[in-house]
């Protein structure tokens, strides 16, 4: 049973730049959840997608933007790249379970963004 | 507001017990979480707690939770070099489920 998977695993990016990361939810869930994690930090939410629509929204700019296909994978496309979005990327999923978001949270191995 | 906070840095030896503290400033917290991440690698879930519970035990974990003070703590029994990682608290808010707020982290070291 694979977990979740996101590609690529590391990326180097110069400022102005566009970006796009992709993650596979674990087998069975339909939720999927990006955060930002800098250097030193805990992760911060991004964008939350269920049903190919964005539900939920953390403190980021519209530079972030994201999407969600029929199979429940996902993308997170960053433009107008900053010094600043270096960072791990981070993608979780769950399963919607009732109505609302299963308690369990799974996260991949993250895609390690530099900006130079 | 939203806020949770960990004290930053733990060093314990091999054997001995080691606790990890948070602190939570919404009452409105649902599910508090522990997750481990060790170098290079993304979050790997430990356990979690309902809100309603005061405490949850799984193997060598013990999670305690005391909301009047909003304060969760992670005990580690018989600490060994392989638990040496960074450890992060984390809650979701009702109605807000799937949206994560961490901490800073708390780097555990555990010196043979």
């Amino acid at each position: 049973d694979a977990g979740v998977t996101q590609s690529p695993t590391h990326l180097i990016k110069t400022r102005g730049q566009q970006v796009t990361l992709r993650c596979s939810p674990k087998s069975g869930h339909d939720t999927v959840s990006w955060y930002q994690q800098a250097l030193g930090q805990g992760p911060q939410f991004i964008f939350q997608y269920y049903e190919e629509e964005e539900r939920q929204r953390g403190n980021f700019p519209d530079r972030f933007s994201g999407h969600q296909f029929p199979n429940y994978s996902s993308e997170l496309n960053v433009n107008a790249l900053l010094l600043g979005d270096s960072a791990l990327y981070l993608c979780a999923s769950s399963l919607v379970a009732g109505g609302l978001p299963n308690e369990k949270l799974f996260f991949g191995s993250g895609t390690q963004l530099s900006v130079l | 507001g939203e806020d949770v906070e960990q004290s930053l840095f733990l060093s314990v030896r091999e054997g001995d017990s080691s606790v990890i503290n948070c602190t939570y400033t919404d009452s409105s917290s649902t599910y508090l979480y522990w997750y481990k991440q060790e170098p290079g690698a993304g979050l790997q879930l430990l356990t979690y707690i309902f809100s309603n519970m005061d405490m949850k035990q799984d193997q060598r974990l013990t999670v305690l939770l005391n909301k009047k003070d909003k304060h969760l703590s992670l005990r580690i029994a018989d600490t060994q070099t392989g638990d040496s990682a960074i450890y992060f608290c984390a809650e979701t808010l009702y109605n807000q489920g799937g949206k994560l707020i961490f901490g800073q982290g708390t780097e555990l070291s555990v010196k043979p």
